[in-house]
């Protein structure tokens, strides 16, 4: 079957960097996304990776290693606003996304 | 920019009863999807469409109906709601539904409660 994992809650301390890990199984993949979603409002886009390595764009990086089938987000310099939960989503062989439950990142002043 | 409406914003409805939420784009997009999201679960597709004229069933379609007229317009239909639909509901597009690698933006959702 096709799975994504990913940790339910995350907490960290506003200043710091916290590094939000997922893992995938799909029939085939296409890319991996990373999305935001604020608690009450629709997931918004964050990053896309197919190919391994590092893709960084500005305080969040995102990282792919494709015969791990793993995936982190890495976001710096966390602020009070970086609290919601992050998702993230497997495009399979059908083109199809497969989203994990999210991950919910507390901010700590 | 609009982007993607959907409307009602939240709903309560009665078991049996039936409900079209309706969801609309102004970016042209060619992809349009329904997900529901509940608690502790990733978001699930219900129903998708590539291309205006076009569906296709996604994950959890039993239950669910839908239509692609045109470009703008992908309207999702309950015939006899029970509690199990209790959900929120995202509509997304996204510009290319055949490569599927371009981002879906999202709606702000309609929030419902089968009673």
């Amino acid at each position: 079957g096709q799975n994504i994992d990913q940790p339910t809650e995350m907490t960290a301390t506003e200043g710091a960097i916290v590094q939000i890990n997922c893992t995938y199984q799909t029939s085939g993949f296409n890319g991996l996304f990373w999305y935001q979603q604020h608690a009450g409002e629709a997931p918004t886009f964050l990053s896309y990776n197919v190919l391994d390595g590092l893709e960084e764009k500005g305080r969040f990086s995102s990282f792919l290693s494709r015969s791990k089938g793993y995936s982190y987000l890495l976001l710096k310099e966390l602020q009070m606003k970086d609290s919601a939960s992050y998702l993230c989503a497997a495009l399979d062989s059908n083109y199809q996304l497969i989203w994990g439950a999210g991950t919910k990142l507390i901010i700590k002043p | 920019t609009a982007g993607i409406t959907q409307a009602p914003t939240s709903q309560i409805l009665a078991a049996g009863r039936s409900m079209t939420l309706r969801c609309t784009q102004d970016m042209r997009h060619n992809a349009m999807y329904w997900y529901r999201q509940d608690l502790g679960l990733g978001l699930r597709l219900i129903h998708y469409s590539n291309t205006a004229g076009t569906t296709g069933k996604g994950e959890v379609p039993d239950g669910y109906s839908v239509s692609r007229a045109n470009t703008d317009d992908f309207p999702l239909t309950l015939a006899s709601a029970v509690p199990s639909q209790t959900s929120v509901y995202f509509c997304a597009s996204s510009d290319d539904g055949l490569a599927g690698v371009n981002e879906q933006f999202f709606g702000p959702g309609t929030r419902l409660t089968v009673l």
